[in-house]
């Protein structure tokens, strides 16, 4: 059965300062795997989607990687920002219809 | 822009009633999606529906059951709403192929409260 962990559950960081944010998950049997950012009381918003095939994907300041052999991709937000605070959540979609999300990591940047 | 839009934010109802959440999607989506998140618990998928009529359980559907007449439009209906319902409602809409990358696209949420 797949899991998807996120550590660590909550960081906080001064402004400016480059972060990673992790993601596991037990089965290599992907399709693809998604990152999220959650505001409070709010949706989910794609941030970015890596296909099975890829390595990374990069979307200004972010850049997310994707490890299948490992089980693993990280989530790199570099110069963060107060305006970067938000839960992020990743998830990884296998056969079918079914998308297995992690539990999150909350990040707070600090002014 | 795409949007996927839930008809309330807030919804306050008493036990035993029957509750009706509704998601909109503007995008022609095949695939539309309830869940439910919870602190702790992440998202859990309730039902999902791949076709206008069709429906299957997702990993939480006791208690729940789901209508979807139109293509664009996704009910949830909570038939005798009980106080463990309590939590937060999301929608999410995405294109038809099964092994497709087309990301999963949310509504703002309901927050459903049963007193």
């Amino acid at each position: 059965k797949q899991e998807v962990t996120q550590i660590p559950a909550a960081l906080s960081v001064p402004e400016g300062e480059n972060l990673v944010l992790n993601c596991s998950f037990t089965d290599s049997a992907i399709y693809n795997l998604q990152w999220f950012r959650q505001d409070p009381g709010k949706g989910l918003t794609s941030l970015l989607l890596i296909q099975s095939s890829q390595r990374e994907q990069t979307s200004g300041r972010l850049n997310a990687s994707l490890d299948k052999s490992s089980g693993r991709s990280t989530l790199y937000i570099a110069a963060s920002q107060p305006g970067d605070s938000a839960t992020y959540l990743c998830a990884v979609k296998a056969g079918g219809f079914k998308t297995i999300f992690g539990a999150g990591t909350r990040l707070f940047v600090k002014a | 822009d795409v949007k996927v839009t839930q008809s309330s934010r807030y919804l306050v109802k008493r036990t035993g009633e029957k509750v009706f959440l509704e998601c909109v999607q503007d995008m022609d989506h095949e695939n539309m999606f309830w869940y439910r998140q919870d602190p702790g618990l992440g998202l859990r998928l309730i039902y999902f529906s791949y076709d206008v009529k069709m429906k299957e359980k997702g990993d939480i559907p006791e208690g729940y059951s789901v209508s979807r007449e139109k293509k664009e439009r996704f009910s949830l209906i909570l038939e005798s709403a009980s106080t463990n319902q309590t939590s937060m409602y999301l929608c999410a809409s995405s294109s038809r192929d099964m092994n497709s990358n087309q990301p999963q696209h949310f509504g703002d949420g309901t927050r459903l409260s049963i007193l």
